[in-house]
């Protein structure tokens, strides 16, 4: 079974309206997990590492009010994405990296705005 | 200058035949290098870990050149199977953060 489930795989929203993507490791506890963006034909980016009881480290060109995260507990972290525009229209994957393994990855949110 | 590079092909190969990627970074410091393949609209997925030692499984061999900072896949015996996207993966010193390739479109012809 899936060691990390994404939630919702598809998602189509309203421009300005906000969405919520959910990223739960199933049978490990991930103090860190990330989250990527990958537009058509381009590679992944990471956008931010989330951490457990801390505030979300965002890579540089991110804009953190825009892409809320949040990571309350060791199996759960969540992508806001506020105001939702055209250009937000993307495939949001997270991972959680489990020490000494290899990172699992959710199954990836496509996110159309409309 | 991207941190992790890659040819983005297509490269298209007959059934058989051995295919071979690079892969650059730039950061020096880094510490793990992976291949991760993805198919259309898919999660990428591990294929291989790359070792300093370099590793073999199967059909897939990966090394790394440290004082040059690349990394290689070679897939002998190629199968129609193996087209997919091929994405060169490095971890920052962190060993947490994984840094993506734009990734090598192969293509397996019969």
């Amino acid at each position: 079974g899936a060691v990390v489930s994404q939630h919702p795989s598809r998602v189509i929203c309203k421009s300005g309206t906000s969405v919520k993507i959910e990223c739960r490791s199933l049978d490990f506890q991930a103090t860190t997990m990330f989250w990527y963006r990958q537009f058509p034909k381009k590679s992944l980016m990471l956008m931010a590492t989330s951490n457990e009881g801390s505030k979300a480290t965002y890579e540089q060109g991110v804009e953190k009010d825009k892409f809320l995260i949040n990571h309350a507990s060791l199996t759960l972290s969540t992508l806001t994405v506020t105001s939702a525009h055209p250009e937000d229209s993307s495939f949001y994957i997270c991972s959680a990296y489990r020490r000494n393994t290899e990172a699992f990855f959710g199954q990836g949110t496509r996110l159309t705005v409309v | 200058r991207k941190e992790v590079e890659q040819d983005p092909g297509p490269f298209n190969v007959p059934e058989g035949a051995t295919v071979a990627f690079n892969c650059t970074y730039s950061n020096s410091a880094s510490q793990s290098f992976f291949w991760y393949r993805q198919d259309c609209r898919k999660e990428p997925k591990l294929l291989m870990s790359v070792y300093s030692s370099g590793n073999e499984d199967g059909r897939f061999t990966a090394q790394l050149n440290r004082a040059s900072q690349y990394i290689s896949l070679l897939i002998r015996d190629s199968k129609l199977s193996d087209s997919a996207t091929y994405l060169c993966v490095v971890g920052r010193d962190s060993n947490y953060q994984l840094i993506w390739g734009a990734g090598t479109k192969l293509i397996i012809k019969p």
